[in-house]
């Protein structure tokens, strides 16, 4: 089945330390995007990717970094600079206009906390 | 800078009630607004609308837009438990490869 891969769904990261989630799809979608949750609060758009070896800033980049270098896969680094990630964190990828609901898919989620 | 406002932010009520979600909006270029529903994990699609006027029901939700006003609401009639949840409102707009832009979601409560 088709869909989107996130892991780890449980991450603990020391102060200073960076760490990278993984996001995954075989859905063949060319946009995929990263967002950011707080308990209780909307989704807040970190990074997104139109295409491969492209990506733009979202609302909160700062103290995030991401790469496109496969159609499929479009990780985030949570860098040390970040200085409060503990959040839940959302992929989603898209399939743009003419499609119902844009072809848009989320991923599990990826649940960081900082020790 | 795109920019979509939810109300109320929390809303408790007792099984059977009917509540009303707002939401408003504005977008650069706006194309649709989605509606997502929210339990533990992933955001489920409700609906996605993009013609003013035209109401969309699945159920007891149902949901209509409001391009005069910039705004949209979700109604939903007999709550159960079940459907307590942070409900997200969300517009698309500029990029034609939907780029969301989510409002803070109303945190939804049904006690029995």
């Amino acid at each position: 089945d088709g869909g989107i891969t996130q892991s780890p769904k449980y991450l603990f990261r020391k102060e200073g330390q960076n760490v990278t989630l993984s996001c995954e799809q075989n859905l063949n979608h060319d946009a995929m995007y990263w967002y950011r949750q707080d308990p209780g609060q909307g989704l807040r758009l970190i990074y997104y990717s139109q295409i491969v070896n492209d990506f733009q800033k979202g609302d909160i980049a700062e103290g995030y970094s991401v790469s496109r270098e496969k159609k499929e896969s479009f990780p985030l680094t949570v860098t040390s600079a970040q200085k409060n990630p503990t959040a839940f964190y959302l992929c989603a990828s898209s399939r743009g206009q003419g499609s119902p609901n844009y072809g848009y898919t989320f991923g599990s989620g990826t649940r960081l906390t900082v020790v | 800078e795109d920019k979509v406002v939810q109300s109320p932010l929390s809303l408790v009520v007792h099984e059977g009630d009917t509540v009303t979600l707002n939401c408003s909006y504005e977008v650069t270029n706006f194309r649709s607004l989605l509606w997502y529903k929210q339990e533990k994990k992933a955001p489920t699609f409700l609906f996605m609308l993009t013609s003013s006027g035209i109401e969309k029901k699945s159920g007891r939700l149902s949901s209509i837009l409001d391009k005069k006003e910039l705004s949209s609401i979700l109604n939903i009639t007999a709550t159960q438990t079940g459907d307590s949840a942070i409900y997200l409102c969300a517009g698309a707009g500029g990029t034609s490869y939907g780029k969301l832009t989510f409002g803070q979601g109303t945190i939804l409560t049904v006690h029995p």
